[in-house]
Formats: structure tokens, sequence, C-alpha cells
């Protein structure tokens, strides 16, 4: 069946230091993937995604690289802020009627300066 | 564009008491709408899938007769809480999509707290 696996966190870094959350998928056909952030009391956002293999999605200095050949999806950001603090989410979309949105079980982050 | 709703964004109740959170689609029409829950310091569960028009299909474990659906237009689905109780305490979030090809998104969330 479909899943996504994300690294078990807490990740705790400090400011301007570099992030990666690693995400691998399992799906049959050819999903797209999404990365969601959601902040502390909050809803989930959107932070970016990507719909076919070798796309990049990005949004606010964080990338991800949709890699087929690795089932993998990883969260990246060069320079992490204090503000960055929250939870995220990798997703799997198959996109076919119906269907929700399959997560991860998300990673929390949390920056300190 | 694509602002999805929830109302209320936070309700106390006593056990017993049956409550209703409303997901709305802001601007645009929603054929398939999902609830979520979401416990603390953990993952979104589906609880249910809603189709404009057609009776909800709920995941294995979701008691349908407790968590009552209806998705009577395409911009307005509503969750029913029917006779809450403190266990059912949680994070019930709303998605909506346009159409199978699209991107979901997701509304605010309410938190649901019963005394």
């Amino acid at each position: 069946g479909n899943s996504v696996t994300q690294m078990e966190g807490p990740v705790t870094l400090s400011e301007e230091a570099f992030l990666t959350i690693n995400c691998t998928y399992t799906a049959t056909g050819y999903p797209s993937l999404f990365w969601y952030v959601q902040y502390p009391g909050e809803g989930l956002q959107l932070l970016l995604k990507a719909t076919k293999a070798d796309d990049k999605g990005s949004n606010k200095g964080f990338e991800a690289t949709y890699r087929k050949e690795t089932t993998s999806f990883h969260l990246e950001k060069g320079s992490v802020q204090v503000s960055d603090s929250a939870v995220y989410f990798c997703a799997l979309d198959t996109e076919q009627a119906g269907t929700a949105l399959i997560f991860g079980k998300g990673t929390t982050l949390s920056v300190s300066s | 564009g694509a602002v999805v709703s929830q109302h209320p964004s936070w309700v106390i109740c006593k056990s017993g008491t049956s409550v209703k959170i409303e997901c709305r689609s802001l601007d645009f029409q929603a054929t398939t709408m999902f609830w979520y829950r979401q416990f603390p310091k953990q993952s979104l569960m589906l609880m249910a899938t809603s189709n404009e028009g057609s009776k909800a299909t709920y995941e294995q474990g979701v008691e349908k007769d407790k968590f009552l659906i209806n998705h009577a237009s395409l911009t307005l689905s509503t969750l029913t809480v029917t006779s809450a109780h403190p266990e059912d305490s949680s994070f019930y979030i709303c998605s909506a999509r346009r159409h199978s090809q699209e991107t979901q998104y997701f509304g605010p969330g309410t938190r649901l707290l019963v005394l």
C-alpha cells in the first residue's frame, strides 16, 4: 500500500544551521509529494509540492526534490530561523478520485537563537 | 485563492452534548472534502471522505453514527460529534479539493474539548 516515512524528531538546531528532514515514500503509480507545516496551535499550511520526478518544490527558503529512483522527498533549508520552529509533515497524493493525502508522522523542528 | 475555513475554531462542551463543526471552501467548489483528526503531537488521521450529495466514506474504526458528516453543497461540509465524551477531545481538521487532479487545501482546524 501507499505510505510515507519521515525521520523521527525532534530536530533541534541553532539559528542559521542547515536543515534536512528525510522523507521516503511507497506508492503505486506516480504520486504528487508535499511538505506541510503546522505552527503551534494552528492548522496545516502547504509549504511546497512536486508533482513529477525530478521536480523541485521551493518556498520560503525550503526546498525538496522529487527523487523517484530513491523514492525520497527530503526537505532542506540552508539557514533556519527561530520562526521556522514547527511540525513538518511529508505527504503523498495518489490523485485518484476521492482519495485523501497520506501523511508521515511529522517531525518537530525547534530552532533556538 | 483556495481558502478553506472552519467554524468554530474552538469549542468547549459538556459530556453528552453534540457539537457541529463546519468546513467551507470560500472561493472554490469542492467536489470532495476530507475530515481528519489529530491527537497531540501526532499525525493526522483520516476519519472520512465526503463527496457532495452522497454519503461519506468512513475509515475503518471510525463510528459513522458518532461522527455524522453531511456534504450538502459544493462549498460546505459539516461534522457533528454526537454525544461527545472526553475521549473525543481532539483537533479536527478538514480539507477540500476541487477535483481529483488538484491539491488539497486545509482548514485551520477546530479544537474540541469535552469536559
